[in-house]
């Protein structure tokens, strides 16, 4: 059972505009959420989080907003640049008293930014 | 400024054979994890580690063992390795398990059972 989604395999947009990644979840005791951005050949690297009492994390071109009643969170990235092209994973953690800091991944986004 | 560092990069076994892929991090983190990474699956967690000389199991951790004998060092291994293990290996840590404290990966270790 996939704890979080990201049910968009593959985004392209022009370089500029807004890039919309979405996530969905289904356990409603995650105390925060990630994104990570990953290149080819390397590791996922942390882009922002956000905390399960908030709705909305600012970073410079990257927002990331949480709609808890939807189980919902997207990452915006304004203006979008080519260097943004990579793998987007969404990870979730911190379910409750059990929390050891595991997290939970979507399978990803790949974001294809076009000059 | 390391990080954090995983040995070797790439390898390929044969199915049976047994191996060991070496995590180290100099972040002096308490937490680390080993994750694999599989086409359309993202990444789920095989074992993670609290603290130094404890372990335990995470989302799939069926034909893998890990020790923390060191704080810096997280290994895992591979008794007798099948095909179903061929997939790209990433290690993480962190200081602590909160939001303000993300996860750390390395670059990851590609191996391919024969």
């Amino acid at each position: 059972d996939q704890q979080v989604k990201q049910n968009s395999p593959s985004l392209s947009v022009q370089e500029g505009r807004i890039s919309i990644l979405n996530c969905d979840y289904t356990n409603s005791m995650f105390d925060y959420f990630l994104w990570y951005k990953k290149y080819p050949a390397e590791g996922p690297t942390f882009l922002i989080s956000i905390s399960s009492i908030k709705d909305k994390n600012e970073d410079g071109r990257f927002t990331v907003f949480l709609n808890k009643s939807a189980k919902h969170l997207s990452l915006h990235i304004v203006p979008s640049q080519p260097g943004d092209s990579a793998v987007y994973f969404c990870a979730a953690s911190g379910a409750g008293s059990s929390n050891t800091g595991k997290l939970i991944f979507g399978q990803g986004t790949t974001l294809q930014v076009k000059p | 400024n390391a990080g954090v560092t995983q040995t070797p990069k790439f390898r390929v076994l044969k199915t049976g054979q047994s191996m060991t892929l070496l995590c180290a991090q100099d972040m002096n983190h308490e937490y680390m994890y080993w994750y694999r990474q599989d086409p359309g699956m993202g990444l789920r967690l095989i074992h993670y580690s609290v603290g130094e000389g404890t372990t335990a199991k995470g989302e799939v951790p069926d034909g893998y063992n890990v020790s923390r004998l060191k704080k810096q060092n997280f290994l895992l291994g591979l008794e007798s390795a099948a095909p179903s293990q061929t997939s790209v290996y990433f290690c993480a840590s962190s200081y602590s398990i909160w939001w303000d404290q993300p996860q750390h990966f390395g670059d990851g270790t590609r191996l391919s059972i024969l």
